[in-house]
């Protein structure tokens, strides 16, 4: 059980355009989803926390009108890279949760792997 | 704030030899701490937690971890180290900022286990 899905699993865009990156926890409901980039070699930053039906929660420094994040369901959270640059390359890690549920810990997709010409 | 530190960029054991990763925690309150592990372009795969209880954690594929509140370390462990096993491995930390249980994680340790 505890089983989340990204999709895509990779995406090549042109610099300027748009990318949707969507995170999905396919048994069991997310009250709680989190997205995460990590640069090669590096650790995992976060960038926000979502609950369902509300507004994420952005980490200082992370542009929340580049990175529009929206969960709309409780099985869905969908991760928006607006106008995407170079530097947005990166590899993209969502990861959900349901305390009240009874899943405690934070279960982690496979990950997105963009890259920006 | 709460952090863990992983002090070692790479660790590397002969296949068959015991294997330690090494993990610092400093926190406010009692830890929750965790370990993770990452295969080539993966995501995550949670190993293990301590929470309370005993200091020694077990956890999947034969690791464990000693949970040492004088040290406050939290290393990872396995007795016989498999060339599969070679990874890159995260310590992890929840932080309660904001109302959720976010993960603090450290900047991760590659193993590389040679036959």
């Amino acid at each position: 059980g505890a089983v989340v899905s990204q999709h895509p699993s990779r995406v090549i865009c042109k610099s300027g355009t748009s990318v949707k990156i969507e995170c999905r926890s396919l048994d069991f409901q997310a009250t709680t989803m989190f997205w995460y980039r990590q640069f090669p070699k590096q650790s995992l930053m976060l960038m926000a926390t979502s609950n369902e039906g509300s507004k994420a929660t952005y980490e200082q420094g992370v542009e929340k009108d580049k990175f529009l994040i929206n969960h709309a369901s409780l099985t869905l959270s969908t991760l928006t890279v607006t106008s995407a640059h170079p530097e947005d390359s990166s590899f993209y890690i969502c990861s959900a949760s349901n305390p009240a549920g009874g899943f405690n810990e934070q279960f982690f997709g496979p990950g997105t792997r963009l890259t920006v010409l | 704030a709460q952090s863990v530190a992983q002090p070692e960029d790479q660790v590397n054991v002969a296949e068959g030899n015991p294997l330690t990763v090494k993990c610092t925690y400093s926190v406010s309150g009692n830890p929750y701490l965790f370990w993770y592990v990452q295969y080539p372009n993966r995501g995550l795969q949670f190993l293990l937690k301590y929470i309370t209880g005993d200091n020694l954690v077990k956890g999947s594929y034969g690791f464990e971890a000693e949970f040492n509140k004088s040290q406050t370390s939290f290393h990872l462990k396995k007795p016989s180290a498999l060339v599969s096993d070679s990874a890159l491995y995260f310590c992890a930390v929840r932080d309660r900022s904001g109302g959720y249980n976010k993960l603090i994680f450290g900047a991760g340790t590659r193993l590389a286990v040679h036959p």
